[in-house]
């Protein structure tokens, strides 16, 4: 079965300061694995996605995911965070053997930026 | 993503009543989705649908129904609201064999319709 776990229901870190938004995940197979983001009274915008190859992955608004193989998880990060990016931040996987394209989502992590 | 919009943005109604929420897309992408938030158990899937001939039940689908009228159109009927609908509803689509993607399918969003169910 496929699922994604967001230990974290909340972060906080002040500005400048390098941020870590975590991410675990269990597929069945070999997952593509997804960062999107909620900023309020908005649809979750898309950040970036692992397919295959280098295991950092560079995505939108400065922010980066490193996956891991060995320990399933896909942790976000950006190293100075900025008080705009607070948002909601959401993980989603999905088995690239699947012809169904289905995304399984994470419950979301709320990020605060201080000032 | 303004290439997927959906209507009303807001809604409230009553117990029993007929709802509709429609969502259209620019993107020429042949697959759709309808989502579900609630605080704190993040986006569950209710149906998607991979071309107009193509309609499937997601993980709670039951109380809803959903008609695809065009590739770029699909809506979300609830055929007699209850109050534990009340939450933010998302379309989505994608394509599955985009260029330089590697064929990901990833999922792109609308801005949400928040339905409150009295």
């Amino acid at each position: 079965a496929q699922s994604v776990a967001q230990p974290e229901d909340q972060v906080n870190v002040a500005e400048g300061n390098p941020l870590t938004v975590k991410c675990t995940y269990s597929v069945s197979g070999n997952p593509y694995l997804f960062w999107y983001v909620q900023y309020p009274n908005r649809g979750l915008q898309f950040l970036l996605k692992y397919i295959t190859g280098d295991n950092l992955v560079k995505g939108s608004y400065g922010f980066e995911a490193e996956f891991n193989k060995s320990q399933t998880s896909f942790h976000l990060k950006k190293p100075s965070a900025l008080v705009s990016d607070s948002a909601l931040y959401f993980c989603a996987v999905r088995d690239r053997g699947s012809t169904l394209g289905r995304l399984y989502f994470g419950r979301g992590t709320q990020l605060t930026v201080w000032p | 993503d303004a290439d997927v919009t959906q209507t009303p943005r807001n809604r409230i109604t009553k117990t029993g009543k007929r709802i509709m929420l429609e969502c259209s897309q620019t993107k020429g992408h042949d697959r759709m989705y309808w989502y579900r938030q609630d605080p704190g158990l993040g986006l569950r899937l209710i149906y998607y649908s991979f071309d107009v001939k193509d309609i499937n039940k997601g993980e709670i689908s039951d109380g809803y129904s959903v008609s695809r009228q065009a590739q770029a159109k699909f809506s979300l009927s609830l055929e007699s609201a209850i109050p534990n609908q009340t939450a933010l509803y998302f379309c989505a689509t994608s394509d599955p064999n985009p260029s330089g993607t590697g064929g990901t399918d990833t999922q792109y969003f609308g801005p949400g319709t928040r339905l409150t169910v009295l």
